[in-house]
C-alpha cells in the first residue's frame, strides 16, 4: 500500500531563514499532491495542491516542488516567522483515488524569533 | 460562523457506551469524511461520502458507523466504545475530484 514519510523531528530555524520540510512516498506516483498546516487544536487547513505534471508551485512566501522520479515533495517556506510555527501535513491522492487522501504524520516548524 | 461545525468538542466516555459525533457544513459540498488522528500517525480515513445516497468504507471502518442525514449533515458513531478508540476525529468536507479538503476543528474523544 502507499506509504507517505515525513520527518518525524521537528524543524527549528531562525526567523527570516528558509524552511525546507520533505514528503517522501513509496510506490506508485499520486495524481497530485497537498500540502496542510494544523495549529494545535485546529483541523488541518489547506495551503497548496501540485499536480504530477507540474515540477513546483508557489503562493507568496510558500514553494512546493514535485519530482516523481525522486518521488519527494519539497515545501519550502522563505523568510520565515515565529507565526509560522505549526505542524506541516502532506497528503497524496493516487490515481483514480476519488479525493481520498492519504496523510503523512507531519512535520512540526518551530520558527525562532 | 465556520464552515465545518464538529460536536462535541471534547468527550470522555466509558467502554462500552455508545456514541454519535456530528458534523454539519455550510459550504455546499456534496463529498463528506471522517478521519481519525492518533500521535505519530497521518490521519487516517474512516467513512467518506459522495452524495446522500452513498456510504464507502474508509482504511479503517471496523468499529464505526456512520450516517448521512442531508447534504450538510454527516454523523459517525461509535456502538460500543472501546479504549483504542481514542483519538481526535476529524470530519471534513470537498467538493469535486482534485479539491482541497476543508476540516472542522475535531473532537477530542477519551474512552476510559
Amino acid at each position: 500500500s502507499q506509504k507517505i514519510e515525513q520527518n518525524s523531528e521537528a524543524l527549528n530555524i531562525q526567523e527570516g531563514k528558509t524552511a525546507t520540510l520533505t514528503c517522501n512516498y513509496t510506490n506508485y506516483s499520486p495524481a497530485y499532491l497537498q500540502w496542510y498546516r494544523q495549529d494545535p487544536g485546529r483541523g488541518p487547513v489547506f495551503l497548496l495542491l501540485i499536480r504530477e505534471n507540474e515540477k513546483e508551485k508557489r503562493k507568496e512566501r510558500l514553494k512546493v516542488t514535485f519530482d516523481t522520479t525522486l518521488k519527494q515533495s519539497l515545501f519550502h517556506i522563505t523568510a520565515s516567522q515565529p507565526a509560522d510555527s505549526a505542524t506541516y501535513l502532506c497528503a497524496l491522492v493516487p490515481p483514480g483515488g476519488y479525493n481520498k487522501l492519504i496523510f503523512g504524520a507531519g512535520t512540526r516548524l518551530a520558527v525562532h524569533p | 460562523d465556520a464552515d465545518v461545525t464538529q460536536t462535541p468538542r471534547n468527550r470522555i466516555t466509558k467502554t462500552g457506551k455508545r456514541i454519535m459525533l456530528e458534523c454539519s457544513q455550510t459550504k455546499g459540498h456534496d463529498r463528506m469524511y471522517w478521519y481519525r488522528q492518533d500521535p505519530g500517525l497521518g490521519l487516517r480515513l474512516i467513512y467518506y461520502s459522495f452524495d446522500v445516497k452513498d456510504i464507502n468504507k474508509g482504511e479503517i471502518s471496523d468499529g464505526y458507523s456512520v450516517s448521512r442525514q442531508a447534504q450538510a449533515k454527516f454523523s459517525l458513531s461509535l456502538e460500543s466504545a472501546i479504549p483504542n478508540q481514542t483519538a481526535l476525529y476529524f470530519c471534513a468536507t470537498s467538493d469535486l475530484n482534485n479539491q482541497p479538503q476543508h476540516f472542522g476543528d475535531g473532537t477530542r474523544l477519551s474512552i476510559l
